[in-house]
C-alpha cells in the first residue's frame, strides 16, 4: 500500500491525558498537512510542513497541539491535556509541492471521554 | 478564511445523473478538487480542475467550472449504489484548502 497511512485508526482517551497521532506520508511527497473533521463539517486546515518545516498554523491549532515531521517523513500530532472538544477525526494528507493535489489518509477518530 | 458552500443533500435513482454543485467566494482560487468519504473513511481525491479551465471530463465524471460565478459543478453520470457518500468541494489559491461542509449523496434503487 503506497498510500497515506495514519494510525491508530481509532483513539479513545479520558479528558485531560494526552495523544499522539501518527502520519505516513506517500514517500515521495515533500509537503505534509494535518486538517480536522467534526461531524457534519468539512476539514478544516491545522498545519503543514514542507520537508522537516512546520510553514503554517492555523488558530485552531491551541498550545495544547504540537506536531513534528523530524526528517522530513513522517509526522506526529500530540494533543496535551485532552477536552472533550478535541472529539474530531484528524486527517493527514500529502502532496508534491508542485502539484498542489492532497491525498488523505484514512483519518485517526479520537473520542474524549 | 474563504467561504465554500455546497447543498447539504441530494437523492439519485440508480443509472441517473447526479449534479452535485458548490460555489466559492475566493476570486484567486487556482485548484478546485472533488473528494468523496465513505463512512468512517477519509477522504477520497476523486477530480480537480485548474481555475483556466472550464470543464473536465474523467470516465464517469465531469467537472464544470465557472469563474466569473465562482461556481463548480460535478456530474455522475450513470449513478450507482457505490456513490452514495459524502462528496466535498474544495478550493486552494497555494497550500490549505477550504472545504465546503459536503453533499450527502444517496442512491435509491
Amino acid at each position: 500500500d503506497t498510500g497515506v497511512s495514519q494510525n491508530p485508526r481509532h483513539k479513545i482517551t479520558k479528558r485531560g491525558q494526552n495523544v499522539t497521532f501518527r502520519c505516513d506520508p506517500i514517500s515521495e511527497h515533500n509537503r505534509l498537512y494535518w486538517y480536522r473533521q467534526t461531524l457534519g463539517q468539512g476539514p478544516e486546515f491545522l498545519t503543514y510542513f514542507q520537508n522537516e518545516a512546520q510553514l503554517e498554523k492555523s488558530r485552531l491549532l491551541s498550545d495544547r497541539f504540537s506536531a513534528e515531521r523530524p526528517k522530513g517523513s513522517f509526522s506526529t500530532l500530540e494533543i496535551q491535556r485532552t477536552e472533550q472538544g478535541d472529539s474530531a477525526m484528524y486527517l493527514c494528507a500529502s502532496s508534491f509541492s508542485e502539484d498542489r493535489v492532497p491525498l488523505f489518509g484514512n483519518g485517526t477518530r479520537l473520542t474524549v471521554t | 478564511g474563504e467561504d465554500v458552500e455546497q447543498s447539504l443533500f441530494l437523492s439519485v435513482r440508480e443509472g441517473d445523473s447526479s449534479v452535485i454543485n458548490c460555489t466559492y467566494t475566493d476570486s484567486s482560487s487556482t485548484y478546485l478538487y472533488w473528494y468523496k468519504q465513505e463512512p468512517g473513511a477519509g477522504l477520497q481525491l476523486l477530480t480537480y480542475i485548474f481555475s483556466n479551465m472550464d470543464m473536465k471530463q474523467d470516465q464517469r465524471l465531469t467537472v464544470l467550472l465557472n469563474k466569473k460565478d465562482k461556481h463548480l459543478s460535478l456530474r455522475i453520470a450513470d449513478t450507482q449504489t457505490g456513490d452514495s457518500a459524502i462528496y466535498f468541494c474544495a478550493e486552494t489559491n497555494d497550500y490549505k484548502l477550504s472545504f465546503g461542509a459536503g453533499t450527502t449523496v444517496t442512491v435509491r434503487a
